[in-house]
């Protein structure tokens, strides 16, 4: 079973907070992602990393940012939250075993009031 | 047009039916084609993949591919409760990491 985890599962916070979600991986993948899942809407990639010090920006436009310091962690920052950042946020990785099959963590679930 | 297209749903049916899901994609590019099954409150799970035109089959699962008329089908059989999830297609190249999704669509096995 692959383990990759997400903290927290569900966060609701204000206008204007700073939040930082968390996501690691400990099956030493290079490459990881996040992506934004609304109802009834594809997922979208917001960043992804093809290893340390190394990001880049989706084909969704976000306000958020990511850093690739360790291999097994890829967190994800929004510095002024705002109730359009309210989804869901899904952290996937993939190794080097396939690359069709991506491992999705449980998901954060965020709502901005 | 979005690249990978896919009926949201909902799509119920009496347990033990073969269900048929559906997509559509636009990009020729397009070498792998994968279905990922979500839970609620979970992440999507890969369930198969195939490369390029032709059948693959593992257990109750079916995937098919028709590159020619750019269509992707997963059949189930003899469906159970356990299968009702939303069910993803997506696609990518075979240069390419990324995955492109279709919107899921949400299956409901009535016992």
């Amino acid at each position: 079973e692959a383990d990759i985890y997400q903290t927290p599962r569900y966060l609701v916070i204000g206008t204007g907070k700073k939040i930082t979600l968390e996501c690691s991986q400990t099956m030493g993948h290079d490459k990881m992602y996040w992506y934004q899942q609304d109802p009834g809407m594809e997922l979208h990639l917001i960043h992804y990393s093809y290893g340390v010090n190394s990001t880049e920006k989706g084909d969704l436009s976000s306000e958020s940012t990511v850093s690739r310091i360790r291999t097994e962690h890829f967190p994800l920052t929004l510095e002024s939250a705002r109730p359009s950042h309210t989804s869901q946020y899904l952290c996937a990785s993939i190794g080097l075993a396939g690359y069709n099959e991506q491992f999705f963590g449980p998901g954060t679930r965020l709502t901005v009031l | 047009q979005k690249e990978v297209e896919q009926d949201p749903g909902p799509l119920s049916v009496p347990e033990g039916a073969i269900v048929s899901l559906n997509c559509t994609y636009s990009n020729s590019a397009f070498q792998y084609f994968m279905w990922y099954r979500q839970y609620s409150r979970k992440g999507p799970e890969l369930l198969m993949y195939t490369y390029s035109s032709g059948n693959k089959e593992d257990g109750r699962f079916t995937a098919q591919v028709d590159k020619s008329s750019k269509y992707i089908s997963l059949f189930i059989r003899d469906s159970q409760p356990s299968d009702s999830a939303t069910y993803l297609c997506a696609s990518r190249r075979g240069s390419n990491y990324q995955l492109i999704w279709g919107a899921g669509t949400k299956l409901i096995i009535k016992p």
